[in-house]
């Protein structure tokens, strides 16, 4: 299996520009989670989906952030418009239950986005 | 309200030398705990977990974590380190009242030739 995709990898872009980040879970997985790492919050988790219905995204920081899972293979994180307090890497993480308690959570690689 | 408190946030050693990353949580009802280990650039992946019964977890690369329920913690030990084991490591509580998972601030260990 090729583990969780993201795309881009690397994103730089101008403050007020929409941004559109990308995950692919791992084939089967239940559950699916976006997270923002940054040094000074560390790993906060943004939202996160089951069985591609959001559950709780009581971490979106704001309106500006919003994210769709149209379908069990694909999923989406939006920033409208972007601020340059938005600069992190953002990683999606899937998990192969609907019950995340004691599952493992498989991460990808991240995407660093650089909000000038 | 349930948290997780690493109470390093950097840790030098000599190779070859044991570490221990601390971790804490608070919580008043059954928790699951987990460590993960995030290498330079690259996204977190599991070490080891406790769901139940041994309170001795071990895991990968030679890791191995103790929980101990009555100080509320579940430490990451490791006897020898390597150079590999340079890294940031997340020690992480889901609680068993809700879907809820929450991750510590994070350690980073940098192992010294």
């Amino acid at each position: 299996d090729a583990g969780v995709i993201q795309s881009p990898r690397h994103e730089v872009t101008e403050m007020g520009q929409e941004v559109t980040l990308r995950c692919k879970p791992i084939s089967g997985h239940n559950s699916l989670f976006w997270y923002r790492q940054t040094m000074m919050r560390g790993l906060e988790l943004l939202i996160y989906f089951n069985n591609n219905v959001p559950i709780d995204d009581s971490g979106m920081p704001e309106d500006r952030f919003s994210a769709k899972m149209p379908n069990a293979s694909f999923s989406t994180l939006k920033i409208q418009p972007s601020e340059p307090r938005d600069s992190a890497v953002y990683f999606c993480a899937s998990s192969p239950s609907s019950t995340v308690l004691y599952n493992e959570q498989f991460f990808g690689p991240g995407t660093r986005l650089t909000v000038l | 309200a349930q948290s997780v408190t690493q109470l390093d946030s950097q840790v030098p050693v000599f190779e070859e030398a044991p570490v221990e990353l601390r971790c804490n949580y608070s919580s008043s009802v059954s928790v699951y705990l987990f460590w993960y280990v995030q290498y330079p650039n690259q996204g977190l992946q599991l070490l080891l977990k406790y769901l139940s019964g041994s309170t001795l977890v071990k895991g990968i690369n030679g890791f191995e974590a103790e929980f101990n329920k009555s100080q509320t913690s579940f430490h990451l030990r490791k006897p020898s380190v390597h150079i590999s084991d340079t890294a940031e490591y997340f020690c992480a509580v889901s609680v068993n009242t809700g879907n809820q998972f929450y991750f510590g601030t994070g350690t980073s260990l940098t192992v010294i030739p």
